[in-house]
């Protein structure tokens, strides 16, 4: 079975931008968490969904959003890039509610 | 202060040796604990996961949880060098094991 595959592995964006992150979880798993990853503050959870509902939410500003299709494909938005956004964004998907999650490879975004 | 605190490291150590990782956390309501490796330039892998104050092994592998003390560990027996790695311990609040809070991880290295 393919693992969860992020897109695209690299990206390079200027301050003011606005950046989209596509995932797509394990086939038949439901739940798609994104996380941020910076050699500062480690790994942080930005936020979850499921069956197209965001379930939760970490301590972001409303500049990261996300959404989740019906196939459970997830994308997430950055608009207004700062330089502090230049990160490893991963993205991990689960089958159920408890169900352990298994992380795709990441995005790394860079901000110039 | 972070929720989840974790030595950075670098830890190395000789092949063969007994390697101890440890994670220390403030929050008692954190439930379900989790040991992920992340090998450079990937997203982190699951290594184990427990719920309960105790020992759970699983091969060379581990993990104690006391909760008492907000303390958990994961032991590597006869380490290898293919165990160099970031080690990072997650916890979660809720049944469902999502929105994982993550120490900052150790970077461990295993010398032949």
């Amino acid at each position: 079975k393919a693992g969860v595959t992020q897109t695209p592995r690299y990206l390079i964006k200027t301050r003011g931008q606005q950046v989209t992150l596509s995932c797509s979880p394990i086939s038949g798993h439901r739940s798609v968490s994104w996380y941020q990853q910076t050699p500062g503050q480690g790994l942080q959870f930005l936020f979850e969904y499921f069956s197209e509902t965001q379930r939760n939410k970490g301590n972001f500003p409303g500049r990261f959003s996300g959404r989740q299709f019906s196939n459970s494909r997830s994308e997430m938005n950055v608009s207004t890039l700062e330089l502090g956004d230049s990160a490893l964004y991963l993205c991990a998907s689960s089958y159920r509610d408890s169900d352990t999650q298994y992380f795709g490879p990441g995005t790394r975004l860079t901000v110039l | 202060q972070k929720e989840v605190e974790q030595d950075p490291g670098p830890l190395s150590v000789p092949e063969g040796a007994i390697v101890s990782l440890n994670c220390t956390y403030s929050n008692s309501a954190f439930q379900y604990f989790m040991w992920y490796r992340q090998y450079s330039r990937k997203g982190p892998e699951l290594l184990m996961y427990t719920y309960s104050s105790g020992n759970k092994e699983d091969g060379r592998f581990t993990a104690q949880v006391d909760k008492s003390s907000k303390y958990i560990s994961l032991f590597i027996r006869d380490s290898q060098p293919s165990d160099s790695a970031t080690y990072l311990c997650a916890m979660s609040r809720d049944t469902g094991r999502r929105a994982l809070t993550f120490g900052s991880g150790t970077r461990l290295q295993v010398q032949p």
